[in-house]
Parts: C-alpha cells; structure tokens; sequence
C-alpha cells in the first residue's frame, strides 16, 4: 500500500544549527501537506505544496516539493526551542501521514 | 471562530467494553476525518467523513466505525476494546474533502480523546 515515509526519526540540534526532515512517498502525489506537532499538543498545519518544484518559504522554515512530486523537505534555519516538536508531511490525498520527525532542540 | 472539540478527554476502559467517542468540527466545516496516534504506529488514517458519508476509509479492522451526523458532528466507535487500542484518538476537521483530489483543505485538529484500556 501506499506509504510515507520520513527521515530522520529523531534529530537532536544545538540552538542555532539548522534542521532539516525528508518526506518520501512510495506513489505520486498530488500535493503535500506539512504540520507540526509540539510536545502534548496536536498537529497544526504548517503549509501546502501543489506544485513540481515548489519551493515555499515561511520565515525560518523552508518547504520544497521534490519535481517527481514524490518527495518533500523541510528545512530549518537556525533553529530556536520554540522549533521543539514533531514534524510530520501528509498525503492529502488518501490521509496518510509520514512517520514524523522528532525535533529536539539544546539551548 | 472556536475550533475543533473532542469529548470525553480522558477514558479509561477494561478489554471487551466498547467506546465512543465525539468530535465536533469547526463551524461550516463539512469533512471530518479521524486519527489514531500511538507512540509506535505514529498517526494513522482510521476514516473521513463528510456530509453525512464515509469518504475514505484506513486499514483498521471493523471493530472501529464512525458516523457523522447532519450537523457534521461526528461520533467514533470503538467494540471489543482491545488493549492494543490504547492511544490518542484525534479527529480534524477541514472544509473541503479529501476525495477531491488537489483542492484538499488544511485539516484543523482537535485536542484528541486519550484512551486507555486495561
């Protein structure tokens, strides 16, 4: 079946260094969404990526949809505490979600 | 605008005893899809609902179903609890459905319902 798959699993960083998650999809998508969840909380939406290529920015955060729409990053720069939690990418399409990345960052 | 609410928080159940658990969607949101998120299974796909019917549906087996009411109000359900069910249930909501592929919506989630069964 279909699969989403993320890497790493867990990534520990000093406050300051720069992060980023791989998103890579066994099928073709039609376009990818990212979210983010904070420790206890529940996921919160981060951005939607449409298009082969696409590249979108969101201050620090950097999102990239791969030109055979099958894979994703998101790119960190300059990591802050407050970018503790775990990133996940979603296939909209079926409603998979990828198996996340767990951001720990040490001030 | 209040945003997406899920009760009970909180349940404790014994194996064999069923549950059910509601959710109700953003105002004007017709679409509501339902989670399991487990430390070791990460967040999987259980169903989506809208307007009334099942749109998509994950791979968990029938012991879980859901409804959704005319309001877009919806309930989950859970039979024969196993303790392999153990987890946090959230529901999101969105305002546009899955099914239509490239027009999909932001899912807005909700607080999630902790389950456990012992």
């Amino acid at each position: 079946g279909q699969q989403v798959m993320q890497i790493p699993q867990y990534q520990h960083v000093q406050e300051g260094e720069d992060f980023t998650t791989y998103c890579n999809s066994s099928t073709t998508l039609s376009n990818i969404q990212w979210y983010k969840q904070r420790p206890g909380g529940h996921p919160v939406f981060l951005i939607q990526l449409v298009k082969s290529g696409e590249v979108k920015k969101q201050k620090r955060l950097t999102f990239q949809f791969g030109e055979a729409k099958k894979n994703s990053s998101l790119h960190i720069t300059a990591t802050q505490t407050t970018d503790v939690g775990t990133y996940f990418c979603a296939n909209t399409d079926k409603l998979i979600f990828g198996t996340g990345t767990r951001l720990q960052v040490f001030p | 605008k209040a945003g997406v609410t899920q009760t009970p928080r909180y349940l404790i159940k014994t194996r064999g005893q069923q549950v059910t658990l509601s959710c109700s969607p953003i105002s004007g949101h017709r679409s509501v899809s339902w989670y399991q998120q487990t430390p070791g299974q990460g967040l999987q796909f259980l169903f989506e609902y809208f307007s009334e019917t099942q749109r998509n549906k994950g791979n968990f087996p029938g012991r879980f179903s859901g409804r959704q009411f005319s309001n877009s109000r919806s309930e989950m359900n859970v039979s024969t609890l196993e303790l392999g069910d153990s987890a946090l249930y959230l529901c999101a909501s969105s305002f546009v459905s899955s099914h239509r592929s490239g027009l999909n919506g932001e899912q807005f989630f909700g607080p999630g319902t902790r389950l456990t069964v012992l």
